[in-house]
């Protein structure tokens, strides 16, 4: 019953280095998405998969790549770390409509110096 | 842009009140739900209402939603100290994600 798995938990990354975040569902979810959460400014949509084999922009896509690898897994590349990308990113998981909830994982914190 | 907003930011109450938090939103909707997030973990679903209910329970949490007034609230009853975390409501839904308010940190004191 493991739901949405993160990985890493931490990471610090100076600027300009590249780095994936890892994400994976065992729920037969085909809806995926990674947001990041700052302070006083709530989660924010970054990327989005409807099923696997596609993706689509959020709200704040600018600086980041994803891959919908399978129907389990999706990730989310930084190619080229900026301060501004110092945030704590989330990953979710829905079934088709979405109005079951969202599943998220438990977060990677990421620091970019 | 954050289509629901949380009233008030933050709340502190003591153990065994009861704790309302408040939302507001812009657009026409389908449906709105609730998220907990303990301090350092992910969000935790509580409820969804859809725009057809006017008032919906689980447990101690009691959720209403006025479309007229684009207006949610979100009651948690006989408060307890598991209960100290932050509450979100969101929006939207579809597949292209949904839209989280900036949320209230709710603080139970002993």
């Amino acid at each position: 019953n493991a739901g949405v798995t993160q990985t890493p938990k931490f990471q610090v990354l100076k600027t300009g280095q590249s780095m994936t975040l890892q994400c994976a569902q065992d729920m037969n979810h085909n809806s995926m998405y990674w947001y990041r959460q700052d302070p006083g400014m709530g989660l924010r949509l970054i990327y989005y998969s409807a099923s696997e084999g596609t993706t689509d922009k959020g709200e704040v896509p600018n600086g980041y790549n994803v891959s919908r690898l399978n129907k389990r897994e999706f990730s989310l590349r930084l190619e080229s770390a900026a301060p501004s990308q110092t945030s704590v990113y989330f990953c979710a998981s829905t079934e088709r409509g979405g109005e079951s909830g969202y599943t998220f994982g438990s977060g990677t914190r990421l620091t970019v110096v | 842009s954050q289509q629901g907003e949380e009233d008030p930011q933050a709340l502190s109450i003591q153990e065994g009140e009861n704790a309302t938090m408040n939302c507001s939103y812009k657009t026409s909707i389908n449906n709105l739900q609730w998220y907990r997030q303990n301090s350092g973990r992910g969000l935790v679903h509580l409820i969804l209402i859809r725009s057809n209910e006017r008032e919906k329970h689980s447990g101690r949490l009691r959720v209403t939603l006025d479309t007229s007034k684009k207006s949610s609230s979100l009651l948690i009853t006989a408060s307890r100290a598991a209960d100290t975390a932050s509450y979100f409501c969101a929006t939207g839904g579809g597949a292209d994600g949904l839209t989280f308010g900036k949320g209230t940190h709710l603080i139970i004191q002993p």
